[in-house]
């Protein structure tokens, strides 16, 4: 039973097109992540965030943006895809510090882009 | 800098045989985590353990143990009689503060 959601889990779309990626938790976690996983299997690092109003940029630059309205919605956004931009992108989330379970990673299924 | 190192991008073993999958890491902090998370083919990361840095005593879960050696600097992952379901890219990572992952080791398990 996932307790983090992505959508959509396969997006095709043409090159120009605005497009959100979806992720939400049950969890009540303060700490969410966007991955970006290239076929080479590697994790990069695009966006971060430690609560609501808080976003940080990752250690892989990146152009889409990030936004935390709420603390169980994390979207990604790309304002106009190209095809650089496909990829598997992975969200997660973690607890604070200090509670049980901190710092363990939770991981979506995660969302398959294909711009064309 | 923290680096986490799978050496193996790729393994392939029959059914029944046991395989280990290699971690290693470069710190200098005193205080860290380490984990292990498997990745099959549907796209998830699905935690399988994690270990402090003052912790050094193996673990076994079933079919899994993972050996610590802090001495190395390694945490290494053993599947002992392996099985197809044991198929999928299984990711070593470090933690403190930040998350490093490794670039991933490929298990291919054959009936």
């Amino acid at each position: 039973e996932a307790d983090i959601y992505q959508t959509p889990r396969y997006l095709v779309i043409g090159t120009g097109k605005k497009i959100t990626l979806e992720c939400s938790q049950t969890m009540g976690h303060d700490k969410m992540y966007w991955y970006q996983q290239d076929p080479g299997m590697e994790l990069h690092l695009i966006h971060y965030s430690y609560g609501v109003n808080s976003t940080e940029k990752g250690d892989l630059s990146s152009e889409s943006t990030v936004s935390r309205i709420r603390t169980e919605h994390f979207p990604l956004t790309l304002e106009s895809a190209r095809p650089s931009h496909t990829s598997q992108y992975l969200c997660a989330s973690s607890d604070l510090e200090g509670r049980s379970g901190a710092n363990v990673l939770t991981f979506g299924a995660g969302s398959r882009l294909t711009v064309l | 800098a923290q680096k986490v190192t799978q050496a193996q991008t790729e393994i392939s073993v029959v059914e029944k045989e046991d395989v280990t999958l290699d971690c290693v890491y470069e710190t200098r902090d005193t205080t860290y985590y380490l984990f292990w998370y498997k990745q099959p083919p549907s796209g998830e990361l699905v935690f399988l353990i994690r270990r402090n840095s003052f912790d050094e005593q193996n673990e076994i879960s079933g079919r899994y143990s993972w050996n610590f050696q802090k001495s190395t600097s390694s945490f290494n992952f053993t599947i002992t009689a392996s099985q197809v379901v044991d198929s999928a890219v299984y990711f070593c990572a470090y933690n403190f503060n930040k998350f490093y992952f490794g670039s991933g080791t490929k298990l291919n398990v054959k009936p």
